[in-house]
């Protein structure tokens, strides 16, 4: 079993939909969670970090974390054709320098 | 803007030609990755260096090695690539003060012929 879960996609969804993106994880030990979006041949860029559980919002992403359940979301509002990309999650814990990545899941928003 | 950069962002080489990837970083982090990306796969971590100290991942060819001379800069050599090789390689940087999070460069991309 790998110690992070994620549904590869891809995803398509109308523009304006409201999207759900989701990881599990097997390591209890994951302290601080991230999400990453990947357009096609650049760079992760960081989109969200939360180190808690419950939610946390930056403009029409909200990252959800539920530790009890070793589950994490990424919600994104009235998705827009730009939000077309690949979404990574990826976890950590403190005083490790590694993370673990998800395989990443690929959203196509259609207009 | 503080940034990661990487250079060039195309590299091709010829089976069997070395090669030096560039990373360098203007965020005065402690600890520079480098990845391995493959299409549609999650970033596979090759090696990190904590400062000066070096982290060999155990599955990470002999044929990768990794050199930082100082704080801004850290190179990536392929002795000697194979058709395998070629990938997207990314450069990171994460402070080194706990809950971390990594700050990514814009690849470079590797074709091997």
């Amino acid at each position: 079993q790998k110690e992070v879960e994620q549904d590869p996609g891809p995803l398509s969804v109308p523009e304006g939909a409201i999207v759900s993106l989701n990881c599990t994880y097997s390591n209890s030990a994951f302290q601080y969670f991230m999400w990453y979006r990947q357009y096609s041949r650049k760079g992760p860029e960081l989109l969200m970090y939360t180190y808690s559980s419950g939610n946390k919002e930056d403009g029409r992403f909200t990252a959800q974390v539920d530790k009890s359940s070793k589950y994490i979301s990424l919600f994104i509002r009235d998705s827009q054709p730009s939000d077309s990309a690949t979404y990574l999650c990826a976890m950590g814990r403190r005083g490790y320098q590694k993370v673990t990545f998800g395989t990443g899941t690929k959203l196509q928003v259609i207009p | 803007d503080a940034m990661v950069i990487q250079n060039p962002r195309y590299q091709v080489t010829q089976f069997g030609k070395p090669v030096t990837l560039s990373c360098s970083q203007t965020l005065n982090h402690n600890v520079m990755y480098w990845y391995q990306q493959k299409s549609s796969q999650a970033p596979k971590l090759l090696f990190h260096y904590y400062d000066k100290d070096f982290n060999n991942e155990a599955d990470t060819p002999d044929n990768f090695q990794s050199r930082r001379p100082n704080t801004s800069f850290c190179f990536l050599d392929i002795r000697s690539p194979g058709l395998g090789d070629a990938a997207m390689y990314l450069c990171a940087t994460s402070p080194g003060q706990g809950l971390d999070t990594q700050y990514f460069g814009p690849g470079t991309r590797l074709t091997v012929l």
